[in-house]
């Protein structure tokens, strides 16, 4: 069974640009979950989606939204990119949110 | 929120060498997992594990979810060891479906 796949892998903006990431889960698995990782902050959560609905958010600002699609691939975007956005974006897929499986992660950075 | 520590935050060892990383917890959880990130950024599954004993090979885990803590042992260290491990928490119960990662422990394995 194919594992979760991110694209892209990396990617460079500028401030100000917006951008979009995709997440495709493992073949059966309906939830996927969102997470940004900085040397400074961690792992953090950002949202996690079931079946098309957000089921719950992190604490991050509006700039960051996300939506699923009915094959449970998923997207994420952040608009009015700022050099503090520059992170590994992990995405993750489970069954129904419990044990998840990451992706290889898309690795932005911001100029 | 749920708090997670991990410790120690730093480990160095010599090939061969046995060491144990800890995972404390400030609430009850219902899903934990323990993972091994990769120098490119992956979070490898090593143990999904809320309550009770695994074992895969020279790793172990045992989780004691009434006292809020979890073990990672790794037994006859190798170098391909090194890496940075996480353990992540999470609560379902309430409807929420989102991790909390500690911040991990650094190992370094020498030949």
């Amino acid at each position: 069974k194919a594992g979760v796949t991110q694209t892209p892998r990396y990617l460079i903006k500028t401030r100000g640009q917006q951008v979009t990431l995709s997440c495709s889960p493992i073949s059966g698995h309906r939830s996927v979950s969102w997470y940004q990782q900085t040397p400074g902050q961690g792992l953090q959560f950002l949202f996690e989606y079931f079946s098309e609905t957000q089921r719950n958010k992190g604490n991050f600002p509006g700039r960051f939204s996300g939506r699923q699609f009915s094959n449970s691939r998923s997207e994420m975007n952040v608009s009015t990119l700022e050099l503090g956005d520059s992170a590994l974006y992990l995405c993750a897929s489970s069954l129904s949110g419990s044990e998840q499986f990451f992706g290889p992660g898309t690795r932005l950075t911001v100029l | 929120g749920i708090q997670v520590e991990q410790s120690p935050p730093d480990l160095i060892l010599q090939e061969g060498a046995n060491s144990t990383l800890r995972c404390n917890f400030s609430d009850s959880v219902n899903n934990l997992q323990w993972f091994h990130q990769n120098p490119w950024g992956q979070l490898i599954n090593l143990f999904y594990i809320p309550s009770g004993t695994k074992q895969n090979g020279r790793l172990s885990a045992t989780t004691v979810a009434t006292e809020r803590y979890s073990l990672l042992y790794i037994s006859s260290s190798q170098t391909t060891d090194s890496g940075v491990y996480f353990c992540a928490v999470g609560d379902s119960t309430s409807g929420t479906y989102k991790y909390i990662f500690g911040t991990g422990t650094r190992l370094k394995v020498l030949a």
